[in-house]
Protein backbone atom coordinates (compact mmCIF):
# COMPACT_ATOMS: atom_id res chain seq x y z
CA UNK A 1 0.00 0.00 0.00
CA UNK A 2 0.99 3.35 -0.92
CA UNK A 3 -0.15 7.16 -0.12
CA UNK A 4 -2.72 7.24 2.30
CA UNK A 5 -5.37 4.49 2.58
CA UNK A 6 -9.40 4.31 4.35
CA UNK A 7 -11.82 1.78 5.29
CA UNK A 8 -14.29 1.30 4.65
CA UNK A 9 -14.50 2.40 1.49
CA UNK A 10 -18.20 2.47 2.31
CA UNK A 11 -20.28 2.79 5.62
CA UNK A 12 -24.28 2.63 6.29
CA UNK A 13 -25.15 3.11 9.62
CA UNK A 14 -28.61 3.79 12.03
CA UNK A 15 -28.11 6.86 14.30
CA UNK A 16 -28.05 4.20 17.65
CA UNK A 17 -25.02 2.37 15.73
CA UNK A 18 -21.25 2.83 16.83
CA UNK A 19 -18.86 2.58 14.01
CA UNK A 20 -15.48 3.43 13.18
CA UNK A 21 -13.27 4.92 10.21
CA UNK A 22 -9.31 3.79 9.84
CA UNK A 23 -6.76 6.09 8.39
CA UNK A 24 -3.20 4.78 7.58
CA UNK A 25 -0.41 6.84 5.79
CA UNK A 26 2.78 5.25 4.40
CA UNK A 27 4.96 8.25 3.95
CA UNK A 28 6.37 8.88 6.92
CA UNK A 29 4.26 12.14 7.96
CA UNK A 30 3.72 13.60 11.18
CA UNK A 31 1.16 15.18 10.84
CA UNK A 32 -3.14 13.67 10.15
CA UNK A 33 -6.24 15.15 9.76
CA UNK A 34 -9.70 14.29 9.36
CA UNK A 35 -12.17 16.38 7.01
CA UNK A 36 -15.33 16.18 6.32
CA UNK A 37 -16.88 17.02 2.65
CA UNK A 38 -20.07 17.58 2.08
CA UNK A 39 -21.69 18.37 -1.64
CA UNK A 40 -21.36 21.66 -2.95
CA UNK A 41 -19.79 22.81 0.16
CA UNK A 42 -15.56 23.67 1.04
CA UNK A 43 -14.00 21.07 2.70
CA UNK A 44 -14.08 21.39 6.74
CA UNK A 45 -11.46 20.54 8.56
CA UNK A 46 -12.34 19.01 11.52
CA UNK A 47 -9.45 17.26 13.82
CA UNK A 48 -5.62 17.94 13.40
CA UNK A 49 -2.97 15.67 15.03
CA UNK A 50 0.43 16.72 15.13
CA UNK A 51 3.05 13.85 16.20
CA UNK A 52 0.10 11.86 17.84
CA UNK A 53 -1.17 15.24 19.68
CA UNK A 54 -4.90 16.69 18.85
CA UNK A 55 -4.25 20.67 17.92
CA UNK A 56 -7.24 21.13 16.22
CA UNK A 57 -10.89 20.17 17.18
CA UNK A 58 -12.90 23.35 15.06
CA UNK A 59 -16.04 22.63 17.38
CA UNK A 60 -16.84 19.35 16.21
CA UNK A 61 -19.57 17.42 18.25
CA UNK A 62 -18.61 15.13 20.67
CA UNK A 63 -20.58 12.50 18.73
CA UNK A 64 -17.28 12.15 16.72
CA UNK A 65 -14.63 11.54 18.73
CA UNK A 66 -10.84 11.18 17.08
CA UNK A 67 -7.86 8.69 17.78
CA UNK A 68 -3.98 8.45 17.02
CA UNK A 69 -2.20 6.00 18.21
CA UNK A 70 0.76 6.58 16.28
CA UNK A 71 2.01 8.69 13.73
CA UNK A 72 0.69 6.01 11.00
CA UNK A 73 -2.50 5.66 12.23
CA UNK A 74 -6.04 7.64 12.59
CA UNK A 75 -9.29 6.33 13.57
CA UNK A 76 -12.57 8.46 13.54
CA UNK A 77 -15.03 6.88 16.14
CA UNK A 78 -18.79 7.28 15.54
CA UNK A 79 -21.86 7.29 17.51
CA UNK A 80 -25.44 8.55 18.15
CA UNK A 81 -24.93 10.16 14.38
CA UNK A 82 -27.66 12.92 12.74
CA UNK A 83 -28.46 12.20 9.01
CA UNK A 84 -26.81 14.99 8.67
CA UNK A 85 -24.05 13.72 9.01
CA UNK A 86 -23.63 11.62 6.12
CA UNK A 87 -21.32 12.65 3.93
CA UNK A 88 -17.42 12.05 2.29
CA UNK A 89 -15.21 11.88 5.43
CA UNK A 90 -11.45 12.41 3.93
CA UNK A 91 -8.02 11.75 5.80
CA UNK A 92 -4.95 13.65 5.29
CA UNK A 93 -0.91 14.16 6.57
CA UNK A 94 1.60 16.02 6.04
CA UNK A 95 5.31 16.21 7.06
CA UNK A 96 4.63 18.13 9.81
CA UNK A 97 1.88 20.84 11.31
CA UNK A 98 3.52 23.73 9.89
CA UNK A 99 3.02 26.51 7.32
CA UNK A 100 3.23 25.31 3.47
CA UNK A 101 3.36 21.89 3.81
CA UNK A 102 1.91 19.85 1.32
CA UNK A 103 -1.40 18.10 2.40
CA UNK A 104 -1.89 14.46 0.64
CA UNK A 105 -5.53 12.77 0.98
CA UNK A 106 -6.96 9.37 1.53
CA UNK A 107 -9.84 8.49 -1.03
CA UNK A 108 -12.19 9.38 1.60
CA UNK A 109 -15.42 7.05 3.35
CA UNK A 110 -18.37 7.46 2.11
CA UNK A 111 -21.12 7.39 5.39
CA UNK A 112 -24.58 7.63 5.00
CA UNK A 113 -26.51 7.83 8.03
CA UNK A 114 -30.11 6.42 8.16
CA UNK B 1 -18.21 36.05 3.54
CA UNK B 2 -16.36 33.21 2.30
CA UNK B 3 -12.47 33.06 2.57
CA UNK B 4 -12.31 31.52 -0.32
CA UNK B 5 -14.98 31.81 -3.39
CA UNK B 6 -15.14 29.54 -6.44
CA UNK B 7 -17.61 28.89 -9.22
CA UNK B 8 -19.25 25.74 -8.53
CA UNK B 9 -19.90 25.24 -12.02
CA UNK B 10 -20.31 22.52 -13.68
CA UNK B 11 -18.01 23.94 -16.93
CA UNK B 12 -18.13 22.34 -19.80
CA UNK B 13 -15.56 22.42 -22.47
CA UNK B 14 -15.12 20.47 -25.72
CA UNK B 15 -11.83 18.58 -25.91
CA UNK B 16 -9.08 20.66 -26.86
CA UNK B 17 -10.32 23.71 -25.47
CA UNK B 18 -8.10 25.92 -23.28
CA UNK B 19 -9.70 25.86 -19.63
CA UNK B 20 -9.67 28.75 -16.92
CA UNK B 21 -10.43 28.15 -13.56
CA UNK B 22 -10.79 30.96 -10.86
CA UNK B 23 -10.41 31.04 -6.93
CA UNK B 24 -10.38 34.65 -5.13
CA UNK B 25 -9.66 35.18 -1.69
CA UNK B 26 -9.61 37.76 1.23
CA UNK B 27 -7.54 37.17 3.80
CA UNK B 28 -4.07 39.20 2.75
CA UNK B 29 -1.89 36.62 4.91
CA UNK B 30 -2.62 33.76 2.38
CA UNK B 31 0.85 32.81 1.29
CA UNK B 32 0.46 29.51 -0.23
CA UNK B 33 -1.54 28.55 -3.39
CA UNK B 34 -2.56 24.76 -4.50
CA UNK B 35 -5.10 23.11 -6.68
CA UNK B 36 -6.59 19.96 -5.97
CA UNK B 37 -8.00 17.25 -8.51
CA UNK B 38 -10.41 15.10 -7.70
CA UNK B 39 -12.86 12.44 -9.63
CA UNK B 40 -15.93 11.09 -8.72
CA UNK B 41 -15.30 8.65 -5.65
CA UNK B 42 -12.02 9.70 -4.77
CA UNK B 43 -10.50 11.86 -2.70
CA UNK B 44 -8.26 15.23 -3.77
CA UNK B 45 -4.83 14.80 -5.40
CA UNK B 46 -2.47 17.67 -5.72
CA UNK B 47 -2.06 19.29 -8.99
CA UNK B 48 0.27 22.35 -8.38
CA UNK B 49 1.59 24.16 -5.74
CA UNK B 50 2.31 28.00 -5.50
CA UNK B 51 4.46 29.61 -3.18
CA UNK B 52 3.35 33.88 -3.18
CA UNK B 53 2.63 35.20 -6.59
CA UNK B 54 3.55 34.28 -10.04
CA UNK B 55 2.89 31.58 -12.58
CA UNK B 56 4.15 27.70 -12.35
CA UNK B 57 4.19 25.71 -15.10
CA UNK B 58 3.61 21.44 -15.39
CA UNK B 59 2.73 20.51 -18.26
CA UNK B 60 -0.29 21.34 -20.18
CA UNK B 61 -1.26 23.15 -16.36
CA UNK B 62 -0.56 26.68 -15.51
CA UNK B 63 -1.09 28.56 -12.47
CA UNK B 64 -1.30 32.02 -11.46
CA UNK B 65 -1.08 33.88 -8.31
CA UNK B 66 -2.21 37.42 -8.06
CA UNK B 67 -1.76 38.69 -4.54
CA UNK B 68 -2.82 42.34 -5.72
CA UNK B 69 -5.88 41.38 -6.33
CA UNK B 70 -6.63 37.94 -4.33
CA UNK B 71 -7.29 36.36 -7.48
CA UNK B 72 -5.66 32.55 -8.15
CA UNK B 73 -6.24 30.71 -11.68
CA UNK B 74 -5.55 27.47 -12.70
CA UNK B 75 -4.80 27.11 -16.92
CA UNK B 76 -5.48 24.04 -18.92
CA UNK B 77 -4.35 23.67 -22.66
CA UNK B 78 -5.53 21.25 -24.68
CA UNK B 79 -8.01 19.72 -22.21
CA UNK B 80 -8.75 16.08 -22.34
CA UNK B 81 -11.49 14.38 -21.10
CA UNK B 82 -9.43 13.05 -18.22
CA UNK B 83 -9.18 16.49 -17.05
CA UNK B 84 -12.93 15.61 -16.63
CA UNK B 85 -13.41 15.99 -12.32
CA UNK B 86 -13.56 18.66 -10.17
CA UNK B 87 -11.22 20.78 -9.07
CA UNK B 88 -10.37 22.24 -5.60
CA UNK B 89 -8.43 25.57 -4.96
CA UNK B 90 -6.47 25.84 -1.55
CA UNK B 91 -4.71 28.50 0.47
CA UNK B 92 -2.75 28.69 3.44
CA UNK B 93 -1.35 31.10 5.56
CA UNK B 94 2.07 31.74 5.94
CA UNK B 95 2.04 31.03 9.54
CA UNK B 96 -0.47 28.07 10.20
CA UNK B 97 -0.93 25.30 8.03
CA UNK B 98 -4.90 25.38 7.97
CA UNK B 99 -5.77 24.64 4.65
CA UNK B 100 -9.26 26.83 3.22
CA UNK B 101 -10.97 25.81 0.63
CA UNK B 102 -13.08 26.86 -2.50
CA UNK B 103 -16.20 24.37 -2.95
CA UNK B 104 -14.75 22.96 -6.16
CA UNK B 105 -15.71 23.55 -9.80
CA UNK B 106 -16.41 20.79 -11.74
CA UNK B 107 -15.20 20.18 -15.13
CA UNK B 108 -16.86 18.13 -17.89
CA UNK B 109 -14.80 17.90 -20.86
CA UNK B 110 -16.48 16.62 -23.85
CA UNK B 111 -15.02 14.16 -26.22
Amino acid sequence: ETGVTQTPRHLVMGMTNKKSLKCEQHLGHNAMYWYKQSAKKPLELMFVYNFKEQTENNSVPSRFSPECPNSSHLFLHLHTLQPEDSALYLCASSQEFLAGDTQYFGPGTRLTVL
Amino acid sequence: QKEVEQDPGPLSVPEGAIVSLNCTYSNSAFQYFMWYRQYSRKGPELLMYTYSSGNKEDGRFTAQVDKSSKYISLFIRDSQPSDSATYLCAMSPYNFNKFYFGSGTKLNVKP
